[in-house]
């Protein structure tokens, strides 16, 4: 029952630093989103992929960059990491982009210094 | 105007008791509707779809109000348990498929 599965849990950077966050999903969902929430706010869209082979910008988008693998991998890159992207990090999934509900990792709490 | 509204809350209620949020969206083309529960530093999990009949489950019941443009969650008997942030969540099927969540209504039961 893993479902979707983030990587890491927790990390810490130095402003500049790049690294990649992993998500996987074994459900054999179309879809994927990455999300991103600060402190008492919302969750705020950063990219997603309504399918695989594609992937479109959300709501902030600025400062990251996202590669669907496969139909069961999407992964989103920080090329040069800034404190104002210290947040937590959510990946979800779901059968298609529109209709259906969708299912969240765990996530990836995310601080740059 | 924010696509999707909700009262921030905290909603203070005795163990028991029954809550209603309500959760309003301004597009009209929306399509599905959806609550979701997030416990405090957690990922949001899937509660329940709304569907336009209204749907009920055990405690929980939802209703959605074309008319008016809403959606509402009604929690009977609450308990401790029920404590969380209550997430609306409204898609459209127009320009950029994505849902669209609410900043969440926040519920605590007390004792």
């Amino acid at each position: 029952n893993a479902g979707v599965t983030q990587t890491p849990k927790f990390q810490v950077l130095k402003t500049g630093q790049s690294m990649t966050l992993q998500c996987a999903q074994d459900m054999n969902h179309n879809s994927m989103y990455w999300y991103r929430q600060d402190p008492g706010m919302g969750l705020r869209l950063i990219y997603y992929s309504a399918s695989e082979g594609t992937t479109d910008k959300g709501e902030v988008p600025n400062g990251y960059n996202v590669s669907r693998l496969n139909k069961r991998e999407f992964s989103l890159r920080l090329e040069s990491a800034a404190p104002s992207q210290t947040s937590v990090y959510f990946c979800a999934s779901s059968e298609d982009a529109t209709y259906q509900p969708q299912h969240f990792g765990d996530g990836t709490r995310l601080s740059i210094l | 105007r924010k696509e999707v509204e909700q009262d921030p809350g905290p909603f203070n209620v005795p163990e028991g008791a029954t809550v209603a949020f309500n959760c309003t969206y301004s597009n009209s083309a929306s399509q599905s509707f959806f609550w979701y529960r997030q416990d405090c530093r957690k990922e949001p999990k899937l509660l329940m779809s709304v569907y336009s009949s209204g749907n009920e489950d055990g405690r929980f019941t939802a209703q959605l109000n074309r008319a008016s443009q809403y959606i509402s969650l009604l929690i009977r008997d609450s308990k401790l348990s029920d404590s969380a942030t209550y997430l609306c969540v409204v898609t459209t099927s127009t320009g950029r498929r994505a849902l669209t969540f609410g900043s969440g209504t926040r519920l605590q039961v007390q004792p």
